[in-house]
């Protein structure tokens, strides 16, 4: 049983579109993270959610909402897509300890 | 600011060589410290962890870490590496609710 999952795993578009990647955990935990990372690798921190609730909203365009339908759940939209959008995102959870991560969505903006 | 770093970006060791890599942190609370993998194409796996206690912390893949507070440091060891670690590594702390890593460092093994 997979403990984070993101689909999809790739997504290839045009810019100024709009696309949705998903997230789900079956580790019971309360706490939900986006990460993007980039060509060199590094990570950043984008938005957290406990329970539902919206904890951490760093400084990201307002082209990208994240909604929790519920804990277990966290997805991720961004709307009128640009180059630079073009990452790894990373999807992961905690209950207070270490991350746990999923295995990642590349999207390429064309 | 709240920082993880990594000095070294890439390091090449040969297979059955030791390997340290390095990491420190500047953030004043009880650090919780973490040491992560990944591998291309894949998310990122926890090697070990740090909360308190015991300062030489013993993780999976025969990998260990000490948490030294006077040097700010949780440096990363292997006593002989193989070319299946070859990979990034990621040193992470968490000073509030967010985790912040440091930029990682490659490694690379020679056969």
């Amino acid at each position: 049983d997979t403990a984070v999952s993101q689909t999809p795993k790739y997504l290839v578009t045009q810019m100024g579109n709009d696309k949705s990647i998903k997230c789900e955990q079956n580790l019971g935990h309360d706490t939900m993270y986006w990460y993007k990372q980039d060509s060199k690798k590094f990570l950043k921190i984008m938005f957290s959610y406990n329970n539902k609730e919206l904890i951490i909203n760093e400084t990201v365009p307002n082209r990208f909402s994240p909604k929790s339908p519920d804990k277990a759940h966290l997805n991720l939209h961004i709307n009128s897509l640009e180059l630079g959008d073009s990452a790894v995102y990373f999807c992961a959870s905690t209950v207070g300890g270490e991350l746990f991560f999923g295995e990642g969505s590349r999207l390429t903006v064309l | 600011a709240q920082s993880v770093t990594q000095p070294d970006i890439h390091i090449t060791v040969s297979e059955g060589a030791s390997l340290e890599l390095r990491c420190n942190y500047s953030y004043g609370a009880t650090p919780y410290l973490f040491w992560y993998v990944q591998s291309p194409g894949q998310g990122l796996q926890l090697l070990l962890k740090y909360f308190s206690g015991d300062t030489l912390v013993q993780g999976i893949k025969g990998f260990e870490a000490e948490f030294k507070r006077s040097q700010s440091s949780f440096n990363l060891r292997k006593p002989s590496v193989h070319w299946s670690d070859a990979a990034e590594y990621f040193c992470a702390g968490r000073p509030s609710q967010n985790f912040v890593f440091g930029p990682g460092t490659r490694l690379s093994v020679l056969p």
